[in-house]
C-alpha cells in the first residue's frame, strides 16, 4: 500500500536554482494538493487540483507552479528558489466531497 | 473567512493522564471537522472525523464531539501513552478546501 509517494525526501538548493517536487498517488483519487508546513503556522495550501486537467491557487501560491500530469501525478515546481521557501512540503490526495485527505511523508527543502 | 484555532503547546503529560486539546472554529455553513496526527518525520494521518453537529468521532481511544453551539471540536483521551507523543492538528473542510489549525505538540513521559 504505497498511498501517496513524494520524491525527493530531502533537498538542498542554492538561491535562484529551480527544482520540481514529484507526487504520485495510487488510490485513484480525483483531488490532489500541495501544502507547506512551517513552524507555528500549521499547513498552508499552495495549489490544488480538483480533477485531472484542472489546477487552482491556494493560500500561498506565489513563487510556485504546478502540473497535474495525469490522474496519479501532481508536481510542484520552484522556478527560482528563495530562502523564504525553505519548508517541509506535503502532497495529499482525496476522493473529493469532504473525504479525508491522505498525505505523503513530505519533502524537506532547504534553500541557502 | 473560515479558520481553526487550537490551544498552543506543547502539552506535557505523564503516562495514563487525561488529555484535552482544545479546538474552536469559525465557518459559514456546515463544515466537516477532522483531527489529524503527525508523528516525527511523517506526514499527517487522519485520526478521527465528524460531519455534522453532535456527531462523535473516535479512534484509538481518542474522541471528539462536533459542538455547533460552541463551535468546538475538542480532542480527548482518557489515558495517554508514550506512543501518543506527536503533533495534533484540528481541521475543517468547507466548500472545497481543508483548513488546518497550527497544531499542538503532545509530549507524554513515562
Amino acid at each position: 500500500n504505497a498511498g501517496v509517494t513524494q520524491t525527493p525526501k530531502f533537498q538542498v538548493l542554492k538561491t535562484g536554482q529551480s527544482m520540481t517536487l514529484q507526487c504520485a498517488q495510487d488510490m485513484n483519487h480525483n483531488s490532489m494538493y500541495w501544502y507547506r508546513q512551517d513552524p507555528g503556522m500549521g499547513l498552508r495550501l499552495i495549489y490544488y487540483s480538483a480533477s485531472e486537467g484542472t489546477t487552482d491557487k491556494g493560500e500561498v501560491p506565489n513563487g510556485y507552479n504546478v502540473s497535474r500530469l495525469n490522474k496519479r501525478e501532481f508536481s510542484l515546481r520552484l522556478e527560482s528558489a528563495a530562502p523564504s521557501q525553505t519548508s517541509v512540503y506535503f502532497c495529499a490526495s482525496d476522493e473529493g466531497a469532504r473525504s479525508p485527505q491522505h498525505f505523503g511523508d513530505g519533502t524537506r527543502l532547504s534553500i541557502l | 473567512g473560515d479558520s481553526v484555532t487550537q490551544m498552543e503547546g506543547p502539552v506535557t503529560l505523564s503516562e495514563e493522564a487525561f488529555l484535552t486539546i482544545n479546538c474552536t472554529y469559525t465557518a459559514t455553513g456546515y463544515p466537516s471537522l477532522f483531527w489529524y496526527v503527525q508523528y516525527p518525520g511523517e506526514g499527517l494521518q487522519l485520526l478521527l472525523k465528524a460531519t455534522k453537529a453532535d456527531d462523535k468521532g473516535s479512534n484509538k481511544g481518542f474522541e471528539a464531539t462536533y459542538r455547533k453551539e460552541t463551535t468546538s471540536f475538542h480532542l480527548e483521551k482518557g489515558s495517554v501513552q508514550v506512543s501518543d507523543s506527536a503533533v495534533y492538528f484540528c481541521a475543517l473542510y468547507n466548500t472545497d478546501k481543508l483548513i488546518f489549525g497550527t497544531g499542538t505538540r503532545l509530549q507524554v513521559f513515562p
